[in-house]
C-alpha cells in the first residue's frame, strides 16, 4: 500500500512569510501527528489529530498550528516564519488506537527560512 | 518528566560487530518503546518495539532487552553490517490515548567494512 506522502519535498521562504505543508496519510489511518526535527533539538513533537481533532499539542508557539479533514489529510501551518523555522517537517500517520500503534513516516518536508 | 536519554550519540562498528545502543527514561506511566531508523533524506521507518511486560524481543538480527526496574531499554544489532549506517532513534509513548512519540537524541551508526 502506499506510505505516508508529504508536500512539497522542498521548500525555501523569506522570514515573515507564512508557509503551509501538507501530509497525506496511509489509507485507512486516522490519526496524523507532525514533528519538527533539527540537528540541535532532534525530533519534536508538534501536534497530533484524530478524526479532525486535535489531541495533543507539543510546546510550539501559536505560529505552528494544524489542521486535519474528513479524508484524514493533514496541513501544517507556520506564520510569521523565523529563521530557527528551518527544519525538516515530518508526518506520521497511524490507527490512532493510541499507545503502540505503528506510526508510520513520511519523507518530510524540507523547509528552509531565509 | 517525559525526556528518553540516549546514548552514545556516535557509534563506530566493525562489519560482523554487535551494535549497542542505550536509552533510559524516567516516565513509568510509558507503556510502548519503539526503535526506528533513520537514512539521510528520509524519514525515521520502524525497526522493532517492545512493550514492558516483555523483557526482550528479537526480529532477526536487531533485539530489544528491556529492563523495567532501571526504566532502562536497549537495541542490539547483531553482525552489524554496512547497510545498518543510519541514525537511529529510541522512543517512548504511553497507553492512554494518543500516538504521541517522545524521542531520544539519536545515535549515528557507523559501520565500517
Amino acid at each position: 500500500k502506499a506510505g505516508v506522502t508529504q508536500t512539497p519535498r522542498y521548500l525555501i521562504k523569506t522570514r515573515g512569510q507564512q508557509v503551509t505543508l501538507s501530509c497525506s496519510p496511509i489509507s485507512g489511518h486516522r490519526s496524523v501527528s507532525w514533528y519538527q526535527q533539527t540537528p540541535g533539538q532532534g525530533l519534536q513533537f508538534l501536534f497530533e489529530y484524530f478524526s479532525e481533532t486535535q489531541r495533543n499539542k507539543g510546546n510550539f508557539p501559536g505560529r505552528f498550528s494544524g489542521r486535519q479533514f474528513s479524508n484524514s489529510r493533514s496541513e501544517m501551518n507556520v506564520s510569521t516564519l523565523e529563521l530557527g523555522d528551518s527544519a525538516l517537517y515530518l508526518c506520521a500517520s497511524s490507527f490512532g488506537q493510541g499507545g503502540g500503534t505503528e506510526a508510520f513516516f513520511g519523507q518530510g518536508t524540507r523547509l528552509t527560512v531565509v | 518528566q517525559q525526556q528518553v536519554k540516549q546514548s552514545p550519540q556516535s557509534l563506530i562498528v566493525q562489519k560482523g560487530g554487535i551494535s549497542i545502543i542505550n536509552c533510559a527514561y524516567e516516565n513509568t506511566a510509558f507503556d510502548y518503546f519503539p526503535w526506528y531508523q533513520q537514512f539521510p533524506g528520509k524519514g525515521p521507518a520502524l525497526l522493532i518495539a517492545i512493550r514492558p511486560d516483555v523483557s526482550e524481543k528479537k526480529e532477526g538480527r536487531f533485539t530489544i532487552s528491556f529492563n523495567k526496574s532501571a526504566k532502562q531499554f536497549s537495541l542490539h544489532i547483531m553482525d552489524s553490517q554496512p547497510g545498518d549506517s543510519a541514525t537511529y532513534f529510541c522512543a517512548a509513548s504511553f497507553s492512554y490515548n494518543t500516538d504521541k512519540l517522545i524521542f531520544g537524541t539519536g545515535t549515528r551508526l557507523q559501520v565500517f567494512p
